[in-house]
């Protein structure tokens, strides 16, 4: 199986901040790599598939990069409803898809 | 509007059964791919099972043998028939569409539209 990390697994930060989130996988996935959301309590959210594109409805201040092992979500204004987990997901070895063990992001 | 409502969780006893239903409106269960997605309290995301369009089925390796996923097509409903429950299947589950879309000559797989998760807990 296809193994993914993230880093890190948690970060503070503030309205207004640029954050990052990397995520690895153990092997070349090329661009099959996607991003979600999830809130306390919530199902999680497609934000970013195929690597860089954004999924429909979801705020331009979301973006991704990267191909190949390594990747990384950026948010480049961080809103208050932003705080949230997130997760990567390799669909590379479709069925068998893994996730990353998720990056909370909460208030500084 | 589309929308997958799950139900069917519930407390079981160790080696008992469930069966989880997800119920879908605003698209055809049948014309996509469907998943399984389970949480455990306080963990990560981690693949169950998948069903193709075509009928075809794969489970993750932590439940292959014990769980079923299938769907109804007359109620545009999916499932999974849970059996031999562990301690460790205790978590909420989620069912999800697999979207397949065409971007730069790839075809790529992503879950867009997921239920709000029902809750199994396996416990004596």
């Amino acid at each position: 199986d296809i193994q993914m990390t993230q880093s890190p697994s948690s970060l503070s930060a503030s309205v207004g901040d640029r954050v990052t989130i990397t995520c690895r996988a153990s092997q070349s996935i090329s661009s099959y790599l996607n991003w979600y959301q999830q809130k306390p309590g919530k199902a999680p959210k497609l934000l970013i598939y195929a690597a860089s594109s954004l999924q429909s409805g979801v705020p331009s201040r979301f973006s991704g990069s990267g191909s190949g092992t390594d990747f990384t979500l950026t948010i480049s204004s961080l809103q208050p409803e932003d705080f949230a987990t997130y997760y990567c997901q390799q669909s590379y070895s479709t069925p068998r898809i893994t996730f990353g063990p998720g990056t909370k992001v909460d208030i500084k | 509007e589309v929308q997958l409502v799950e139900s069917g969780g519930g407390l079981v006893q160790p080696g008992g059964s469930l069966r989880l239903s997800c119920a879908a409106s605003g698209f055809t269960v049948s014309s996509n791919y469907m998943s399984w997605v389970r949480q455990a309290p306080g963990k990560g995301l981690e693949w169950v099972s998948v069903i193709y369009s075509g009928g075809s089925t794969y489970y993750a390796d932590s439940v292959k043998g014990r769980f079923t996923i299938s769907r109804d097509n007359s109620k545009n409903t999916l499932y999974l028939q849970m059996n031999s429950l562990r301690a460790e299947d205790t978590a909420v589950y989620y069912c999800a569409r697999d979207k397949g879309k065409w971007e730069l000559n790839y075809y790529y797989y992503y879950m867009d539209v997921w239920g709000k998760g029902t809750t199994v807990t396996v416990s004596s």
